[in-house]
Order: C-alpha cells, then structure tokens, then sequence
C-alpha cells in the first residue's frame, strides 16, 4: 500500500496569513493526488484534485502543487471558515486508496 | 442535487453485524460505483470497500477481508455495508461516498454513520 505522510501535524496561523501544508507519498503518484477540508462533525469535502485542480466552487486562495512524491496545499490568506483538518490522499495504485494522517490549521 | 443520506447511528455490542445504508439521490447508483470508507475518532480516513457500477466488481481492504459486504438496491437507490464480527476496533464513523469522475477522489459523501462497539 502506498502510504502518505503529512506535514507539520498542527500549524498554526493567523487569520490573514498564508498556510503551507506538505504531503508526502512513499512511492511516486503521479499528479493522482486530492486535497481535502474536514470540519468537526463533517464529513470530509474534496477542495483539489489531480494534484492542483480546483473543484468548482472551491476559492482560488486554495492552490494545490507537487507530482511524483512531494505536494503541497497552500492557502493563500486564511480566512476563519478555513481553519479544519486538511487531508491528502493517493489515488494511483489502488485498491486501497489510501489518506495521509491530515494537518490541523488552528488559530495563532 | 446529488446527494447522499445514510442511516442513523447504531450501537453494537462485540462479535454483532451491523448493516448501514446509503441511498443516493440526483443521480442513478447502478451508473456508479459506491465506496464506503470509515473514520476511526481523531484518526484519518480509511477505504474500507468498493462495488463498480457494473455489480459485478466488488473489493475490500485486506485488514476486512471476509467480513464486509456491499451490495445495492437498484429500484431504492440504495447501497448497503454489512460488517460482520464487530469489535471495539470497528468503532467509528462510516461513510458511502462516490467517486469525481474518472478520478479516484471522493467529490460526495454521506452525512456519516456513527457505529459503536460497546459491551
């Protein structure tokens, strides 16, 4: 199974500010990579997939980059609806499609 | 809309079956494929099962190999996830949810299923 490592576990920023997150695959996928948001009590909700493209209705601030190992999810200026669990996950060798442990982006 | 709305939650107590539903709307199933994944508290999504839009392809998780079904009510619009042999293990949030396109992400998803194991 292709596993996914995410990085850092907790970030956090202040409304207003840019926010990296980091995903890393244990084998190269390719661009078949998806971001995520969870809320609490929500089920997770697809922001970007195949690596930087955007679901429609998704704010441009949200920008997904990377191929092979290595991605990145960066929001541009944070705004207080974006403060969740982000997730990662592969969608190149499957089954199973497997999720990265997710980053928490908190309030400074 | 597409939507997809699932059972209420259940409490289970250890070695009992549960069977949680998934009825979809805004769009036909059977020209589908369902995927149920599950989310343990505070850890992260896991892929639990598959049924292709054909019925004909179904596939597991080795770590639940023998003890999860999926089947599909045509006429209902509707999936079901059996899971037999419950443990503690299995307490979690279960979710249906389908496929965006002809990529591998999940563009919907159920509200979630909460089933608790508990002697």
């Amino acid at each position: 199974d292709i596993v996914m490592t995410q990085s850092p576990a907790t970030l956090s920023v202040s409304p207003g500010e840019r926010a990296t997150l980091s995903c890393k695959a244990s084998q190269g996928v390719s661009t078949n990579l998806a971001w995520y948001q969870q809320k609490p009590g929500q089920a997770p909700r697809l922001l970007i997939y195949g690596a930087s493209r955007r679901v429609t209705g998704i704010p441009a601030r949200f920008t997904g980059g990377g191929s092979g190992t290595e991605f990145t999810l960066t929001i541009s200026s944070l705004q207080s609806e974006d403060f969740a669990i982000y997730y990662c996950q592969q969608y190149y060798k499957w089954p199973p499609w497997t999720f990265g442990q997710g980053t928490t982006v908190e309030i400074k | 809309q597409v939507q997809l709305v699932q059972s209420g939650a259940e409490l289970k107590k250890p070695g009992a079956s549960v069977k949680i539903s998934c009825k979809a709307s805004g769009y036909q199933l059977q020209f589908y494929g369902v995927h149920w994944l599950r989310q343990a508290p505070g850890q992260r999504p896991e892929w639990v099962a598959w049924m292709n839009a054909g019925q004909d392809t179904t596939k597991s998780s080795q770590k639940f190999q023998g003890r999860v079904a999926i089947s599909r009510d045509t006429s209902a619009n509707t999936a079901y996830l059996e899971v037999i042999g419950l443990t503690s293990e299995d307490t979690a949030v279960y979710y249906c949810a389908r496929l965006f396109g002809a990529s591998g992400a999940f563009d919907f998803w159920g509200q979630g299923t909460l089933v608790t194991v508990s002697s």
